[in-house]
């Protein structure tokens, strides 16, 4: 099993959705977890940073985080097509210690 | 503007050939990384570099080695290219942090064909 979960997709919204993507994970020792966005043929880019449980918000994107749970989901508000994007989810039990990276949802927003 | 490049963004070869895939960083950062990215996959850690003279094995190390002689760059060599090899690979860089987890900004990846 990975240490990390998450469906690739494809999820397919139209525009103007909620939409909402998630990650699970085993490990308990994570503290921080992370929200990136990857446009085709592109490196990934930071979205969001998180540290232990609770919300997070920027802008229209929401990060939260469920720590009893293992739980972590990003949620986009009013989606855009500029939105379609791979988003993968990744986590870390702090500094000096290695990025684990979910496998990244594909998110198509139909205009 | 500081930034990470890689070179070249597309390759092919032939199976059994070396090749070095090039990773360049002006955001003067200690720490360095290479990543493969496959579909179903997500990204897999190949070596990595807190400093100069410093490299690490990461999660799929065989077949790939890396060298660390200055802080803008980090070549990856693939020794003996195979078809399992074939990929888009990234390259990352992050500074060092005291607490928390590094971020980490990537490059805009090479496209790998190995025939």
């Amino acid at each position: 099993q990975k240490e990390v979960e998450q469906d690739p997709g494809p999820l397919s919204v139209p525009e103007g959705a909620i939409v909402s993507l998630n990650c699970t994970y085993s490990n308990s020792a994570f503290q921080y977890f992370m929200w990136y966005r990857q446009y085709s043929r592109k490196g990934p880019e930071l979205l969001m940073y998180t540290y232990s449980s609770g919300n997070k918000e920027d802008g229209r994107f929401t990060a939260q985080v469920d720590k009893s749970s293992k739980y972590i989901s990003l949620f986009i508000r009013d989606s855009q097509p500029s939105d379609s994007a791979t988003y993968l989810c990744a986590m870390s039990r702090g500094s000096n210690y290695q990025l684990i990276w979910g496998a990244g949802t594909k998110l198509i927003i139909k205009p | 503007d500081a930034e990470i490049t890689q070179s070249p963004r597309h390759k092919i070869t032939e199976t059994g050939r070396q090749v070095t895939l090039a990773c360049h960083q002006t955001w003067n950062h200690n720490n360095m990384f290479w990543y493969r990215q496959d579909l179903g996959h997500g990204l897999r850690l190949i070596h990595y570099s807190y400093g100069v003279q410093d490299t690490n094995k990461g999660e799929v190390s065989d077949g790939y080695s890396v060298s660390r002689s200055n802080t803008e760059d980090l070549p990856l060599t693939l020794e003996s290219a195979a078809s399992s090899q074939t990929s888009v690979y990234f390259c990352a860089s992050s500074e060092s942090v005291a607490m928390g987890a590094d971020t980490q900004y990537f490059g805009p990846g090479t496209r790998l064909t190995v025939l």
